[in-house]
């Protein structure tokens, strides 16, 4: 089976970074992917890592251990808008993507 | 290219009656996926399907659900006989390849459908 491990909440201020992790277990391992989803949407995805290391783009950076069987992603320059929920995923690359149970980040000024 | 279309947005149900979701995946996408998510919870995998076959349905409950992708036309997702239990966004979400496989292969969402049983 596969299993995804995040924080359920987390509070931060504006302006400043905030990291989510993510660790898993699964029976195969293909690449990890952050997805944002605002109250209400559809979730769109943000970032994918296959190899270990950080991905950067703009604000948001991901990274991936995989001997860890870890990652996190990095918010800097938090925004009032950034608050949503934030999931991770692992495709195991037979069929699907599995998601976590998602991190609610709340963005105070 | 539109993106993942799904209808209807909101579908209320009486307990006893079946209830259809569609979904349109965008163009030249194959790779169907259906996810349930409850309120304040992740979005939980139920199938898989590419046109006209299932591909994975091991999160799909074994009675009164089923999908389909048909070879013209939308995928279905059908619930019969629903129960309060089953009052849920359901998301679909559409690629061109396996999602999480490589690079662009990202996965698209549609804005769900509500279901509500009463």
């Amino acid at each position: 089976g596969q299993s995804l491990e995040q924080p359920s909440e987390v509070t931060a201020v504006e302006g400043a970074i905030v990291q989510i992790n993510c660790t898993y277990q699964t029976s195969g391992f293909y690449g990890l992917s952050w997805y944002q989803q605002h109250d209400g949407g559809a979730p769109t995805f943000l970032s994918y890592n296959a190899l270990d290391g950080l991905e950067e783009t703009g604000r948001f950076s991901s990274f991936l251990s995989r001997s860890d069987s870890y990652g996190y992603l990095l918010l800097q320059e938090l925004q009032m808008k950034d608050s949503a929920s934030y999931f991770c995923a692992v495709s195991t690359g037979a069929n699907n993507l599995f998601f976590g149970t998602g991190t609610r980040l709340t963005v105070i000024p | 290219n539109a993106g993942v279309m799904q209808n209807p947005r909101h579908l209320v149900r009486r307990r006893g009656q079946e209830a259809r979701l569609r979904c349109s995946p965008m163009k030249g996408h194959s790779h169907v996926y259906w996810y349930r998510q409850l309120p304040e919870e992740g979005l939980k995998f139920m199938v898989y399907l590419q046109k006209e076959n299932i591909i994975d349905e091991s999160g799909m409950p074994k009675e009164r659900f089923s999908a389909e992708f048909p070879k013209e036309g939308p995928s279905i997702l059908r619930i019969q006989q629903v129960v309060r239990g089953d009052s849920a966004a359901y998301f679909c979400a559409s690629s061109p390849l396996v999602p999480g496989t490589g690079s662009n292969t990202e996965a698209f969402f549609g804005q769900g459908t509500r279901l509500t049983v009463v």
